[in-house]
């Protein structure tokens, strides 16, 4: 059964630093491009970033540059995202996503999600 | 990168068919065959409903359908049901290595 699975939310405060995880399970991990994608509470969904499937190709929303880092681990079939000089307006559910095909085909399967509250 | 725009709302009865559009730009929408639709349910995970415009993956009822006409993307709804009730997201890539989602879309069945 295919699986994705966040952990690592929780409530911090402004300018700090949180890393996310998303561990996969049945399917080939080092096959496939992976994204993130965030949903502030009540409103609609938005792109963060992705890898390639061998971590070397990574791409960020404009918000996300300078201060996200996405990285994987093939070999512990784990997807990362590094958020630092966290900001109120990064409060949101993140979700991994896997894509089927390419980068851009669309996302596949979805993980559950981890909730980032980011407040003083 | 703007947001994609989407009616905020659109309702429909049981059995009759209801469409969503997805306004874009040359530089997303309309400039690649990238165009995605996903159904939200509340409290849960968006799922795939169409990918590459009008590409169905396994499982997905024929209900559902995609089709794009130059800067704008369209998802029907036919036959609506009951559980067809949720929230529909359209997403685009962009000519700058990013996606851009679309504001959303309440379905409601009357």
């Amino acid at each position: 059964q295919v699986q994705l699975v966040e952990s690592g939310g929780g409530v911090v405060q402004p300018g700090t630093s949180l890393r996310l995880s998303c561990a996969v399970s049945g399917f080939t991990f080092s096959r496939y491009v992976i994204h993130w994608v965030r949903q502030a509470p009540g409103k609609g969904l938005e792109w963060v970033a992705v890898v390639s499937s061998d971590g070397r190709n990574k791409y960020y929303t404009d918000s996300a540059k300078g201060r996200f880092s996405i990285s994987r681990d093939n070999s512990k079939n784990t997807l990362y995202l590094q958020m630092n000089t966290l900001r109120a307006e990064d409060t949101a559910l993140y979700y991994c996503a896997r894509t089927e095909n390419d980068f851009w085909s669309g996302f596949y399967v979805w993980g559950q999600g981890a909730l980032v509250t980011v407040s003083s | 990168q703007s947001a994609l725009t989407q009616p905020r709302s659109v309702s429909g009865s049981p059995g009759q068919s209801v469409t969503i559009s997805c306004s874009g730009t040359s530089s997303d929408v309309g400039g690649y065959k990238y165009v995605s639709w996903y159904q939200q349910h509340p409290g849960k995970a968006p799922k795939l409903l169409i990918y590459d415009v009008s590409k169905r993956p396994a499982g997905v009822p024929d209900r559902f359908s995609g089709s794009k006409s130059g800067n704008t993307a369209s998802l029907t709804i036919s036959g609506l049901l009951a559980e067809d009730e949720a929230d529909y997201y359209c997403c685009s890539c962009t000519g700058s290595y990013s996606m851009v989602f679309g504001g959303g879309t309440k379905v409601t069945v009357l």
